[in-house]
Formats: C-alpha cells, sequence, structure tokens
C-alpha cells in the first residue's frame, strides 16, 4: 500500500524558535498533500493543502506566516511552524494523494508530537 | 455545506462479536467518495474501506463492511469477528470533487473498544 513517512517523530522546542516537520511519500507521487492538526480526543482539522509547485492553500483562521507550507517536489512537502509558542502545541498530521491509480483516496503520514515550552 | 456525523462517541464489543458503527453525512452533490479510517493508539491514520457513491456494490474488506444507503445518506461499517487489535478511534469522511479537487471532511469519530 501507498505509505507516507513523518519526520520528526515527536519534537520538544523552545518558545520562539522554528520547527520543520517534513512529509514524503514513500512509494508514490504525490500530487496534493494536506497538513492537519489534530488536539486530544478531536477529529482532524484541515490546516492546509499543497499542489507541487504552487502555494499552498490554507484555511480560514490559519496563519499563512505562521505555519509555513512549500510541496518543493512529489514527494515532499514541509510544514514550517515559525516562532512556536506554547499555544502551538499539537499533534500535526500530514497526508498525501497519488497523481495515478487511487488518486481520491488520501494516505496519512504517522504525525509528528509538537511541545513548545 | 458538507457535513458528516457520527452519532456514537464511544461503543464497546466483545471480542469475536459484531459491532456497527454509524455514520451519516449531508450533501447536495452526486459524486463522491466515502471512507472509514482507523486511529488507533498509536494515532497513525489508517484507511479501512472506502466506497464510491456511483456504485451501488457495498464494499467490503474482509473482516470490515459497509452499508451505503444513497438516499439516506447513511454510510455505517460493520467489523465481524472484532479483534483486540480494532480497538481505535474510527473517523467516518466524505470527499467530493475529482483528481486533486476536494478535501476530507471528517466526523467527530468514534471510541470503539474491544474487550477480551
Amino acid at each position: 500500500g501507498a505509505v507516507v513517512s513523518q519526520h520528526p517523530s515527536w519534537v520538544i522546542c523552545k518558545s520562539g524558535t522554528s520547527v520543520k516537520i517534513e512529509c514524503r511519500s514513500l512509494d508514490f507521487q504525490a500530487t496534493t498533500m494536506f497538513w492537519y492538526r489534530q488536539f486530544p480526543k478531536q477529529s482532524l482539522m484541515l490546516m492546509a493543502t499543497s499542489n507541487e509547485g504552487s502555494k499552498a492553500t490554507y484555511e480560514q483562521g490559519v496563519e499563512k506566516d505562521k505555519f509555513l507550507i512549500n510541496h518543493a517536489s512529489l514527494t515532499l512537502s514541509t510544514l514550517t511552524v515559525t516562532s512556536a509558542h506554547p499555544e502551538d502545541s499539537s499533534f500535526y498530521i500530514c497526508s498525501a494523494r497519488p497523481g495515478q491509480g487511487a488518486p481520491e483516496t488520501q494516505y496519512f503520514g504517522p504525525g509528528t508530537r509538537l511541545l513548545v515550552l | 455545506a458538507q457535513t458528516v456525523t457520527q452519532s456514537q462517541p464511544e461503543m464497546s464489543v466483545q471480542e469475536a462479536e459484531t459491532v456497527t458503527l454509524s455514520c451519516t453525512y449531508d450533501t447536495s452533490e452526486n459524486n463522491y467518495y466515502l471512507f472509514w479510517y482507523k486511529q488507533p493508539p498509536s494515532r497513525q491514520m489508517i484507511l479501512v474501506i472506502r466506497q464510491e457513491a456511483y456504485k451501488q456494490q457495498n464494499a467490503t474488506e474482509n473482516r470490515f463492511s459497509v452499508n451505503f444507503q444513497k438516499a439516506a445518506k447513511s454510510f455505517s461499517l460493520k467489523i465481524s469477528d472484532s479483534q483486540l487489535g480494532d480497538t481505535a478511534m474510527y473517523f467516518c469522511a466524505f470527499r467530493f470533487g475529482r483528481g486533486s479537487q476536494g478535501n476530507l471532511i471528517f466526523g467527530k469519530g468514534t471510541k470503539l473498544s474491544v474487550k477480551p
């Protein structure tokens, strides 16, 4: 099956620093990638959608300058949390959709736990 | 606007028995996709099963099957011969659009506990 990896799996950082999370589709090319945020015991909240080579589309209420998304290639997307603060602590999940095969299906990475002190 | 409703926040089932998780959705679209995802304690989202709205036949994947009622906008998941490893949060999701268009809309989830 389609595999999506995420790195790092968890990160602890100091308030004010920036954190980069990588998302890779390992065995397929992802024309579209998604970033979600999940709070404890809640559902996934879509933050942004990105297509390779173009700017990300952010959901309402998500700060573009705070959460920088780069979809540099068909297998890699990165999320950078800039000047992180404790309220940014959360579980971040990326997802990728294949360009061929089963383009209607999204495959998810294992998630990244971010703790900002 | 599209919405997905899972009315059962928590459910439990005895090992080897059958359980059904409910999901309803609201849309004016005619062509769309429905999914059930599982999120075990590891928090890795795993695709369980998917259904294309244009297909009348209910999707099945081993012990997992759906009851898709398009007119009623209902999409329930049946897990047969429940196993301890089925313990997880289950999210129903809806997507319309083709190709790169359209986003997944998730329900709030149902926490399933399988008891030995």
